[in-house]
């Protein structure tokens, strides 16, 4: 069972313009859901995450929303740069102690055109 | 550079034999992961270490894999009989006792079995 879902497998926008990533989920007993970042050849980088009590959280360029009714999040990157290039990973962390047991998504690979 | 290690970063087999691979974690993490990633699909989880005790093992870790951390330090994965399925990228993190899920990943260990 695919407990979280990336239903776009690529995304290409033009730089500066907003990169909207989205993710879907069924698994309520997450508490936490991250997005991480890889470069071909690097491991995932963690980029952004969010607490399953709040709805927004913002870092710089990039803002993760959650919407638990729809069992849903989004990663939106404004001004999209070149660099942000990369395949992201959403992921669900189910509560209690198995802390970093992450449930990944397929990944979207995101490309920024200059 | 004090990032998370791993090592070998390629390892080609022929099926039925028996493969290892090491991971140095960031040096303050007392938690240690084992990841699995295959073409296309996102990292799955294997196994994870608090220092040197193994807490929880994945469904998918058959009988053949097994991961140590003896001194709560480095750690090994071992593949005993490769399989042909067992071909994928072998991701090791490691974090420090925090619930957020953010955890830092090394560059993986490919696995081709011939």
């Amino acid at each position: 069972d695919q407990q979280v879902k990336q239903n776009s497998p690529s995304l290409s926008v033009q730089e500066g313009r907003i990169s909207i990533l989205n993710c879907d989920y069924t698994n309520s007993m997450f508490d936490y859901f991250l997005w991480y970042k890889k470069y071909p050849a690097e491991g995932p980088t963690f980029l952004i995450s969010i607490s399953s009590i709040k709805d927004k959280n913002e870092d710089g360029r990039f803002t993760v929303f959650l919407n638990k009714s729809a069992k849903h999040l989004s990663l939106h990157i404004v001004p999209s740069q070149p660099g942000d290039s990369a395949v992201y990973f959403c992921a669900g962390q189910a509560g209690g102690t198995s802390y970093g047991k992450l449930t990944f998504g397929q990944g979207t690979i995101l490309t920024v055109h200059p | 550079d004090t990032g998370v290690s791993q090592d070998p970063r390629h390892k080609i087999t022929k099926r039925g034999q028996n493969v290892t691979f090491r991971c140095d974690p960031i040096s303050e993490h007392n938690r240690l992961y084992w990841y699995r990633q295959t073409l296309g699909q996102g990292p799955e989880f294997l196994t994870y270490f608090q220092n040197e005790a193994q807490l929880e093992k994945s469904r998918l870790l058959s009988d053949r894999f097994s991961a140590e951390r003896p001194k709560g330090s480095f750690s090994t994965l071992e593949i005993q009989r490769t399989e042909q399925g067992d071909s994928a990228m072998y991701l090791c993190a490691s974090s420090v006792d925090t619930y957020t899920g953010e955890l830092f990943f090394g560059e993986g260990s490919r696995l081709t079995v011939l």
